[in-house]
């Protein structure tokens, strides 16, 4: 099955600390891309990282990181010194077409 | 650049009817996809268009039907209109088919089916 899972529905942190948000994914191919998406109430869904799975090394995007774990199908987002504007939906994504359930993160002042 | 836009924003159609939803994509992309998705849930993935023609398509009905015009823009027809079609159709676009490009979403479609 081409599942992305995304065991966390909800989530909250305070304002500048650091949260992760969790995602496992099932495929047999060895070649594939792995997104965050962010999805703020305004509904207009944006990239926030990409990891290409051939690279060992985790991508990182300024407060934005991932953990990506290829042999246990893991693919974890951390966001560090949170601010009031992470606050939305994410969703972890396989290629293009295979997305998850999302996590809606609040951020508390 | 515009970026994705899609029309309308919103739509109210009764059970039966048939619609069609509009897409255009950002400026230098190719590729349209097409993904619905219901109210706390993922995107669900409808199809994907490329050089006017249906490269993939997901789990859903042939009531799904899709275009996609020379200048890329691309429209989603739902025929038969269930209850179960209530849902935020989103658009995204891509400069090419493969899954390691990044898709710019549109702000969506909200069709309710009453």
């Amino acid at each position: 099955a081409q599942t992305v899972t995304q065991s966390q529905p909800e989530m909250s942190v305070q304002e500048a600390e650091t949260v992760t948000l969790s995602c496992t994914y099932d495929t047999s191919e060895s070649d594939y891309y792995l997104f965050w998406y962010k999805q703020p109430p305004s509904r207009q869904m944006i990239l926030v990282i990409r990891q290409e799975a051939y690279k060992q090394q985790n991508a990182t995007e300024n407060r934005f990181s991932v953990n990506f774990q290829k042999a246990a199908k893991s693919f974890s987002l951390k966001i560090s010194d949170s601010q009031l504007g992470d606050a939305a939906m994410y969703f972890c994504a396989r290629n293009q077409f295979y997305f998850g359930t999302g996590t809606s993160l609040t951020v508390i002042p | 650049d515009a970026g994705v836009t899609q029309s309308p924003t919103h739509l109210i159609k009764t059970r039966g009817q048939q619609v069609t939803l509009r897409c255009s994509p950002k400026s230098g992309h190719d590729t349209v996809s097409w993904y619905q998705q219901a109210l706390g849930q993922g995107p669900q993935f409808i199809f994907q268009y490329y050089e006017e023609e249906e490269r993939q398509r997901g789990n859903f009905p042939d009531r799904f039907s899709g275009h996609q015009f020379p200048n890329y823009s691309s429209e989603l027809n739902v025929n038969a209109l269930l209850l179960g079609d209530s849902a935020l159709y989103l658009c995204a676009s891509s400069l090419g088919i493969w899954g390691e490009y990044e898709q710019y979403f549109g702000p969506g479609t909200r069709l309710t089916v009453t």
